[in-house]
């Protein structure tokens, strides 16, 4: 089974500073996706970025992207320039396309707060 | 606007009284899914559904029951909820499996409390 592994429960940050949030996972899939999450407040589930195994190039969304090592089993967050509105838990989820439940596995979650 | 609603957002009630959840999209979307969330957990999958009339369990399904007579509809129902199912609860539905370019659209979440 896949797991989902974030070492960092809490991380704090200063305005406009740039911090990286930290994801493992196993599994013995080579075709998946990653995708990392956040969740304000507001306890809404909102996607931040994805990321299709297969394709050696990082992603990136605006202020957003992400370290992805393969190999290593890592996909690490990246959030440029923090705003005050990107405090939040941040969670990274693992899916198997071809696991036939469909499901993400989500990490435990860390909790960013963007400092003024 | 395309969005996943769940109802009700908040629900105190006491041990053993039946109550449902309900998870309407109006999307189109073939898979629907619950999930709940849990401090130090993370969100854990209960049920999913990959289209109507097909439903399976995930990795914690004792307690819950779900049922997809239609697209749009998946609710979750405790049939007999106990103190270790407060929780907050999420549904998300997808296009279809493969996840492709269309990632899990979720709701807003439903925080039960069981007395």
């Amino acid at each position: 089974a896949q797991t989902v592994t974030q070492s960092q429960p809490e991380m704090s940050v200063q305005e406009a500073e740039t911090v990286t949030l930290s994801c493992t996972y196993d599994t013995s899939e080579n075709n998946y996706y990653l995708f990392w999450y956040k969740q304000p407040p507001s306890r809404q589930m909102i996607l931040v970025i994805r990321q299709e195994a297969y394709k050696q190039q990082n992603a990136t969304e605006n202020r957003f992207s992400v370290n992805f090592q393969k190999a290593a089993k890592s996909f690490s967050l990246k959030i440029s320039d923090s705003q005050l509105g990107d405090t939040a838990m941040y969670f990274c989820a693992f899916g198997d396309p071809q696991g036939g439940s469909e499901k993400l596995v989500f990490g435990k979650g860390t909790k960013l707060t963007v400092n003024p | 606007e395309a969005q996943v609603t769940q109802n009700p957002r908040y629900l105190i009630t006491v041990t053993g009284k039946k109550l449902t959840v309900t998870c309407s999209q109006n999307m189109n979307h073939e898979y629907m899914s619950w999930y709940r969330q849990d401090p130090g957990l993370g969100l854990r999958q209960i049920y999913y559904s990959m289209n109507v009339e097909v439903t399976d369990k995930g990795d914690v399904p004792e307690g819950y029951k779900v049922s997809r007579k239609e697209k749009r509809n998946f609710p979750l129902i405790l049939e007999s909820p106990s103190p270790n199912q407060t929780s907050l609860y999420f549904c998300a539905s997808s296009p279809s499996a493969g996840y492709s370019n269309q990632p899990q659209h979720f709701g807003d979440g439903t925080r039960l409390s069981i007395l």
